[in-house]
């Protein structure tokens, strides 16, 4: 499969818990994309790295997110201390450069207990 | 901030009959993308455009981006039941993000 893989597909915690996410993008890919999408919304951009350099940030990342791209392979995106106003899909998408379209991946649902 | 604004937000249609989703957006766009998500599913790449007054088809999506490059749309002919899903437009400014629109949802009854 050479598409977007992310994992794991669900998640649920309690809140106050710390949470990572993974995202393993098409390869060839130097673009990643992190968005969060919640019930009957468009995907809200998070942040965004070329190779693994985090470009650009949301300011709804709060401190408590924080996602890194060692090697500029795969990233991962970690909430600490999870609230409930995090519950979402957490999406990640990759491109092959500025413009292309992205590929999404199936996402990570995150519900906060 | 950039905003990206959709109607309508829900249409249901006939199969058969013709849909058209429309896509504003606060701020001029260097180029815009269309995505479809099946309920259930994540964002599928449609197409992109780029330039003033384009206009795209592929089979019975026809995609057409404003003189202005601030509005744009789709249209879909004689929708079919594999159509269902909610169409996406999402934004660039020139930077590398990506702002989506608020999306319409389309439902077929058969």
């Amino acid at each position: 499969d050479t598409g977007v893989s992310q994992d794991p597909r669900h998640k649920i915690t309690k809140r106050g818990q710390n949470v990572t996410f993974r995202c393993d993008p098409i390869s060839e890919h130097n673009r990643l994309y992190w968005y969060r999408q919640t019930l009957g919304q468009g995907p809200e951009f998070l942040t965004y790295f070329q190779n693994e350099a985090q470009l650009e940030k949301s300011r709804l990342l709060s401190d408590r997110f924080s996602a890194e791209r060692p090697k500029g392979s795969f990233s991962t995106l970690e909430i600490q201390r999870t609230e409930q106003g995090d519950s979402a899909m957490y999406l990640c998408a990759s491109s092959l450069y500025q413009g292309y379209g992205y590929t999404f991946g199936s996402g990570t649902r995150l519900t906060v207990v | 901030g950039q905003q990206v604004m959709q109607i309508p937000q829900y249409q249901h249609v006939q199969e058969g009959e013709d849909f058209t989703t429309y896509c504003n957006s606060s701020t001029t766009l260097s180029n815009i993308q269309w995505y479809k998500q099946r309920p259930g599913g994540h964002p599928v790449f449609l197409i992109q455009l780029v330039k003033s007054g384009e206009v795209k088809k592929q089979k019975r999506l026809t995609f057409q981006f404003g003189e202005a490059k601030k509005n744009s749309s789709l249209h879909i002919t004689a929708t079919q039941t594999t159509d269902v899903g909610t169409y996406f437009c999402a934004g660039s400014e020139g930077n590398e993000k990506l702002t989506f629109g608020t999306g319409t949802r389309l439902t077929i009854i058969p």
